[in-house]
């Protein structure tokens, strides 16, 4: 079973920041949190992940919580093209199986 | 260029009749990994496999079978045994089983008639 629970669905103003919430209250101590997404029909693609700080890449950044009990995810200028569902995973770091919930579908609105 | 390839993206079967969807990668990843998705649900582990000639069943293995002879190949075959084969299967692929490094494939939409 997933460790992780997300919202099924948010939606998002074109331009606006999306935030896409996480919990992950069982994750160990050795356990990153990573974040996928799925646009329609396609094979998910990876897009951050973090340990205990907060993370930045061109894609999004990534907020943990003190505690590491719960983390977002946050596309700063959100387009159409980013209209996915976004996955949130807990796993160390190695030969671990990737178990997938069942996700976030972010709409974003023109 | 490396990646992972799955083929065919579609696929149709009679019911009752065994399919090998075939998944390649040339990443020199060590772990390769099948999921199976249905429509309007995340993805689900079917078999994974951490190292040559090794393989575990994943979440929802019954009625599926795998084969792991080389690094690069790691074929599904659904049996005649899954009740409800039509889905959408995803291979993947990483770097000793790490999610950070995770790659999938197209995908291939299986149906079965």
């Amino acid at each position: 079973d997933a460790k992780t629970t997300q919202p099924p669905s948010m939606d998002c103003a074109e331009g606006r920041a999306a935030n896409l919430p996480c919990n992950h209250s069982t994750i160990s101590g050795n356990e990153y949190v990573y974040w996928y997404r799925q646009i329609h029909s396609q094979g998910p693609q990876y897009i951050i992940h973090g340990l205990k700080n907060n993370e930045t890449n061109e894609m999004a950044s990534l907020i943990i919580t003190e505690d590491r009990k719960s983390s977002t995810l946050i596309l700063p200028h959100a387009t159409l093209r980013d209209t996915a569902v976004y996955y949130c995973i807990v796993s160390i770091d190695r030969d671990d199986k990737i178990i997938f919930g069942k996700g976030t579908r972010l709409h974003i609105l023109p | 260029d490396g990646g992972i390839t799955q083929s065919p993206k579609y696929l149709f079967r009679k019911e009752g009749q065994n399919v090998t969807l075939s998944c390649e990668q040339n990443l020199n990843h060590d772990a390769m990994y099948w999921y199976r998705q249905d429509p309007g649900q995340g993805l689900r582990l079917i078999y994974y496999s951490q190292i040559v000639n090794d393989f575990q069943k994943g979440d929802i293995a019954e009625g599926y079978s795998v084969s792991r002879e080389k690094k690069e190949s790691f074929p599904l075959t659904v049996t005649s045994a899954q009740k409800n084969p039509t889905a959408f299967y995803l291979c993947a692929s990483s770097i000793d089983g790490r999610a950070t490094e995770a790659f999938f494939g197209q995908g291939t939409r299986l149906t079965v008639v």
